[in-house]
């Protein structure tokens, strides 16, 4: 049982557009959520996070929007550079259960020059 | 300012063998988590530990795998007689404390491939 779903496993976009990378979740307890940036055989790097308490976080050229009654969230890139292309997970964690990240399946960006 | 450790990167096992996977974590940082990736998959929680205590295991398969974060020294990830099915990423993380609304910092990851 997926509880945290990325349904695009690929995107592609040109360079000085916007990205927008989806995520859906079914478990209402989640309280948190993050999008991490993963590059072929690296670990993932942190890129932004958001408490359930607020609908938008925004950090440079990246902003995470997050619809609690639609239990969705996307991260916007804008705008998006070549270095941009990795796979980008979103993750969420319940706050009563520790700190165990559940996270998608991951969607493969790739900014075109 | 170094950030999480992991050691090695490759690790080639016969099955039946045994596998050892060291993570160190980010200066300051208390709090270890491991992962796995299959491939073409996402990651999935195995265990979080903080030192010489395991907190939550409800990642870990029931058999065969083992986690410590001695109170010196790294964390450790064991896994006795590897099956080809264990070949797989494995990710540590750490964060500087328990709670919610603290981001995890991963490692390089240590590829295990059994043979």
């Amino acid at each position: 049982d997926q509880q945290v779903k990325q349904n695009s496993p690929s995107l592609s976009v040109q360079e000085g557009r916007i990205s927008i990378l989806n995520c859906d979740y079914t478990n209402s307890m989640f309280d948190y959520f993050l999008w991490y940036k993963k590059y072929p055989a690296e670990g993932p790097t942190f890129l932004i996070s958001i408490s359930s308490i607020k609908d938008k976080n925004e950090d440079g050229r990246f902003t995470v929007f997050l619809n609690k009654s639609a239990k969705h969230l996307s991260l916007h890139i804008v705008p998006s550079q070549p270095g941009d292309s990795a796979v980008y997970f979103c993750a969420a964690s319940e706050g009563n259960a520790g700190n165990m990240l559940t996270f998608g399946g991951g969607t493969r960006l790739m900014v075109k020059p | 300012n170094a950030g999480v450790m992991q050691n090695p990167r490759h690790l080639v096992r016969r099955r039946g063998q045994e596998a050892r996977l060291r993570c160190s974590p980010m200066k300051g940082h208390s709090h270890v988590y491991w992962y796995r990736q299959l491939p073409e998959e996402g990651l999935k929680f195995m265990v979080y530990l903080q030192k010489e205590n395991i907190i939550d295991e409800s990642g870990m398969p029931k058999e065969r795998f083992s986690a410590e974060f001695p109170k010196e020294g790294p964390s450790i990830l064991r896994i006795q007689q590897v099956v080809r099915g264990d070949s797989a990423a494995y990710f540590c993380a750490s964060s500087k404390s328990g709670g919610t609304n603290y981001e995890q910092y991963f490692g390089p990851g240590t590829r295990l491939t059994v043979t």
